[in-house]
């Protein structure tokens, strides 16, 4: 099946820098792209969709200027944390899906996601 | 988006058969069923879905009721590998291309 790799694996800052995390299809191109975010115990909360060469659209709550979501090309989307804070520490994933569009029977494929941990 | 309701945990003895249900009583009539699995640490990774017939693939079976307002997932023989939290997702056959997780259901295998 199609692959979705995430870089890094895990990242350690410490409060108030920024952190890119990058997200790759390696074998097929994505148009879209999404970000979650998962908290111990808990689900995947939807972040935002990421589409290539256009804005990211946010979901209600999640703020747009935290979170910089660029997806310069069709196999690339990044996830920038900005002026991290403890309470941003969460294994965030992404994902895509190998048509690219609007097809219900379209899979998701999912990264292996990464760790960040805000000191 | 339609909601589906599961169970939060279930547990299952190593190489027994595994049905895992899920209730989404709000599907409508071009909503797609998806399962996906997550595996401790590890992003999500796609199982199966259907839309009104029964379908098989090598990883397990979905059974989808005639009325489509639940569906089971059935692992033929659990292993401990299996051990995993299991979402059901319902895919709406509108623009976009969002997959909104709920709370799932985790598996236990016991050996």
């Amino acid at each position: 099946g199609a692959v979705v790799s995430q870089h890094p694996s895990r990242v350690i800052c410490k409060s108030g820098t920024s952190v890119k995390i990058e997200c790759r299809s390696l074998d097929f191109q994505a148009t879209t792209m999404f970000w979650y975010r998962q908290f111990p115990k808990q689900s995947l909360m939807l972040m935002a969709t990421s589409n290539e060469g256009s804005k990211a659209t946010y979901e209600q709550g999640v703020e747009k200027d935290k979170f910089l979501i660029n997806h310069a090309s069709l196999t690339l989307s990044t996830l920038t944390v900005t002026s991290a804070h403890p309470e941003d520490s969460s294994f965030y994933i992404c994902s895509a899906g190998t048509s690219g569009g609007a097809r219900p029977t379209d899979t998701q494929y999912f990264g292996p996601g990464t760790r960040l941990t805000v000191l | 988006d339609a909601k589906t309701t599961q169970p939060n945990s279930m547990e299952s003895n190593e190489e027994e058969p595994v049905h895992l249900p899920c209730n989404h009583s709000t599907i409508s009539g071009t909503d797609y069923i998806h399962w996906y699995r997550q595996l401790p640490s590890q992003g999500p990774e796609y199982v199966i879905h259907g839309l009104t017939s029964n379908v098989n693939n090598r990883m397990a079976s979905l059974a989808i009721a005639e009325d489509r307002k639940s569906s089971t997932l059935i692992l033929h023989r659990a292993t401990l590998r299996d051990a995993a939290v299991y979402y059901c997702i319902l895919r709406a056959n509108t623009g976009g291309f969002k997959t909104i997780f709920g709370a799932g259901t985790r598996l236990f295998v016991k050996a």
